[in-house]
C-alpha cells in the first residue's frame, strides 16, 4: 500500500537552531503534501499545503518566514522550522494524497517528527 | 466552513463494555469524505475507515462499527467488547473530494480502557 516516510522521528536541539524535516511518499507521486502540528493533547491543525513546484499556502497565524516549505519534486517535500524556540516545540506529521484534483485516493500520513527545543 | 465536533473529550470503560465515539460535522460540500483514526500513545496515525458522503451504509469490522446518518450530520464510531489496545486518543476528520482539501479533525476523544 502507499506509504509516507517521514524523517526524522525525533529531534532535540537548541534553541535558534533551524531544523529539517522531510516527507516523502514512497510508491506514489504526490503534487500536493500538507503538514500539520500537534500540540500535547490536542488534535491536528493544518499548518500549510505543499504544492510542488510552486509556493506553500499557509493557514492563517502561521508564519511563512518560520516554517519555510520546499516541494521540489512530486515525491518529496520538506519542512524547515528557522531559528527554532521552545513555543515550537510541538509534533509534526505529514500527509500525501494520491491522484490529481478529484483524486478519491485517501491521504496517507507520515508517522510524525516529535520536535524538542531546548 | 468545515467542521468537525467530538463532543466527548474523554471517556473511560472497563474492559469488554461496548463504547460509542460521537462525531458530528458540518461542510457545505455535497461530496465529501469522512475518516476515522487512531493515535496510540507512540503518535502515529492509524488510518480506521474512510467514508464517502454518497454511500451512507452502516460498515462492520471486527469489533468496529460506524453509523453514517448524513440527515444528523454524524459519523459515529462503536468499539465493542473493548480491550485495553483500545486506550488511545480516537480522531474523525473530514475532507473534500479535490486532492487540494487538507482534512479538518476533531479535538479527538481520549479512550481508556482499564482491565
Amino acid at each position: 500500500g502507499a506509504v509516507v516516510s517521514q524523517h526524522p522521528s525525533w529531534v532535540i536541539c537548541k534553541s535558534g537552531t533551524s531544523v529539517k524535516i522531510e516527507c516523502r511518499s514512497l510508491d506514489f507521486q504526490a503534487t500536493t503534501m500538507f503538514w500539520y502540528r500537534q500540540f500535547p493533547k490536542q488534535s491536528l491543525m493544518l499548518m500549510a499545503t505543499s504544492n510542488e513546484g510552486s509556493k506553500a499556502t499557509y493557514e492563517q497565524g502561521v508564519e511563512k518566514d518560520k516554517f519555510l516549505i520546499n516541494h521540489a519534486s512530486l515525491t518529496l517535500s520538506t519542512l524547515t522550522v528557522t531559528s527554532a524556540h521552545p513555543e515550537d516545540s510541538s509534533f509534526y506529521i505529514c500527509s500525501a494524497r494520491p491522484g490529481t484534483t478529484y483524486s478519491n485516493q485517501p491521504q496517507h500520513f507520515g508517522d510524525g517528527t516529535r520536535l524538542s527545543i531546548l | 466552513a468545515q467542521k468537525v465536533t467530538q463532543a466527548q473529550t474523554e471517556i473511560s470503560v472497563v474492559e469488554k463494555e461496548d463504547v460509542t465515539l460521537d462525531c458530528v460535522y458540518e461542510t457545505r460540500d455535497t461530496t465529501y469524505y469522512l475518516f476515522w483514526y487512531k493515535q496510540p500513545p507512540s503518535g502515529e496515525l492509524v488510518f480506521l475507515i474512510r467514508r464517502n458522503s454518497f454511500d451512507e451504509q452502516n460498515e462492520i469490522s471486527g469489533r468496529y462499527s460506524w453509523n453514517f446518518q448524513k440527515s444528523t450530520s454524524s459519523f459515529n464510531f462503536t468499539i465493542t467488547a473493548s480491550q485495553v489496545v483500545d486506550s488511545a486518543v480516537y480522531f474523525c476528520a473530514l475532507s473534500g473530494r479535490q486532492a487540494g482539501t487538507a482534512l479538518i479533525f476533531g479535538k479527538g476523544t481520549t479512550l481508556s480502557v482499564s482491565s
